[in-house]
């Protein structure tokens, strides 16, 4: 059964650091990988979509990379600003056809 | 575009009683699915449909939770009878389902249901 971690549960960084959020997943046979971000009262948002394939997706000041044989993803946000602060979760797929399997998150800070 | 709607936002019940949530999704998405999102933890689907046939209810309890599409548009899930466990963010995503499993999930904002 898969299984998909993210530690910290949460963490506070001041504005302009750069973020550093981390997924590990226990099956390696993945289909895709995403990171979305959920703000307070408000559903989620797609940020990345990384299938298997592929070692990392871009998008703006954000950039994912993916490690499928160590089990591992990597969010990179750049120069961090207030508007960041929410809650970024990532979820695997096993298959085309199969469902999302979410981690629990990690909360975000960031400090004016 | 209007994104997926859902309603109520809030709902609280005492344990026993019953409850339903009612989803519209993004027009044109044959693919909807119900997440049930505990504190503290990431969505678990509960169900996914493509246009009206069911595609996965593995993790739905089917003893208290139902859930319909009817003419493959909108859709309700309905808990009877609650527990105090189903307090939860109950969300409804949908998708344009000709992705191949790529396509990306758009969620509604969710009702928030609190089980006293």
């Amino acid at each position: 059964k898969q299984e998909v971690t993210q530690i910290p549960a949460a963490l506070s960084v001041p504005e302009g650091e750069n973020l550093v959020l981390n997924c590990s997943f226990t099956d390696s046979a993945i289909y895709n990988l995403q990171w979305f971000r959920q703000d307070p009262g408000k559903g989620l948002t797609s940020l990345l979509l990384i299938q298997s394939s592929q070692r990392e997706q871009t998008s703006g000041r954000l950039n994912a990379s993916l490690d499928k044989s160590s089990g591992r993803s990597t969010l990179y946000i750049a120069a961090s600003q207030p508007g960041d602060s929410a809650t970024y979760l990532c979820a695997v797929k096993g298959s085309s056809w199969g469902k999302l399997q979410f981690g629990a998150g990690t909360q975000v800070v960031v400090t004016p | 575009e209007a994104g997926v709607a859902q309603s109520p936002r809030y709902k609280i019940i005492e344990k026993r009683q019953s409850v339903a949530f009612w989803c519209n999704p993004i027009s044109g998405h044959a693919t909807l699915y119900w997440y049930q999102q505990i504190l503290g933890q990431g969505p678990k689907l509960l169900i996914q449909f493509q246009n009206n046939g069911v595609v996965d209810d593995s993790q739905l309890p089917k003893d208290r939770f139902s859930a319909e599409r009817l003419k493959g548009v909108d859709s309700t899930l309905k808990i009877q009878p609650a527990k105090l466990e189903d307090s939860a963010v109950y969300l409804c995503a949908s998708s344009s389902g000709r992705g191949m499993g790529r396509e990306t999930q758009y969620f509604g904002p969710g009702t928030r249901l609190l089980v006293l």
